[in-house]
């Protein structure tokens, strides 16, 4: 999702439910993708990576999938926990060998 | 794995002092470390990129003399705000990103410093 001014784009899902996080990146010469969990007052967290030459990627509950054609970038969070409730954020990047970040999507999960 | 030390965490300051913020890689030697800025229900934006042993390249729109980034071993890297204003309160955030192989890409984090000018 994309920011819009100061107000972050929330999905709210119920726990145990599937939570898909989209994101629409900018540079077709981006070669790298990752996908990052911030808690309030703290420093952005790894989940899960992509390389350009990959559609998808798989790790534990979570899952990256990378459309090139339309420049789309998607996490997937199984059985989603109360935990998991942060803000989200692509990352990608660029020719210039550093980190451009989308504007993040809060998630927030019901218990 | 990968950790990068953030201090302070919390730091509160009187208007027209400078402030020091402190990067350290802990266990891997970081190459470039990255200076990011991220206001309340926003996006990190990068200020700065620096190289060790080089000058620092800021992005467009920040000031190098007001946001002085020194890099100078391969394991610290410090951002000072001089002459802070109310306006330069914000979440500071730095990244580091080592050397070769399987770290080439690996962007570590540090946990960010909340300042807050009065």
């Amino acid at each position: 999702g994309e920011s819009v001014g100061l107000h972050l784009p929330t999905l709210s899902v119920q726990e145990g439910d599937n939570s898909i996080i989209n994101c629409a990146y900018s540079n077709s010469a981006s070669d790298y993708f990752i996908w990052y969990k911030q808690e309030s007052g703290k420093g952005p967290q790894f989940i899960i990576d992509i390389r350009s030459n990959m559609d998808k990627r798989q790790g534990q509950r979570v899952t990256v999938l990378l459309n090139k054609t339309v420049k789309h970038l998607s996490l997937q969070i199984a059985a989603t926990q109360p935990g998991d409730s942060a803000v989200y954020f692509c990352a990608e990047n660029n020719a210039g060998n550093m980190l451009t970040f989308g504007g993040g999507t809060r998630l927030m999960v019901k218990p | 794995g990968a950790v990068v030390s953030q201090h302070p965490s919390r730091v509160i300051c009187k208007s027209g002092t400078s402030v020091k913020i402190e990067c350290r890689s802990l266990d891997f030697q970081a190459t470039t470390m990255f200076w990011y800025r991220q206001f309340p229900k926003q996006s990190l934006m990068l200020m700065a990129t620096s190289n060790e042993g080089s000058k620092a390249t800021y992005e467009q729109g920040v000031e190098k003399d007001k946001f002085l980034i020194n890099h100078a071993s391969l394991t610290l890297s410090t951002l000072t705000v001089t002459s802070a204003h109310p306006e330069d309160s914000s979440f500071y955030i730095c990244s580091a990103r080592g050397t070769g192989g399987l770290m080439s890409y690996g962007y570590t984090f540090g946990s960010g410093t909340r300042l807050t000018v009065v």
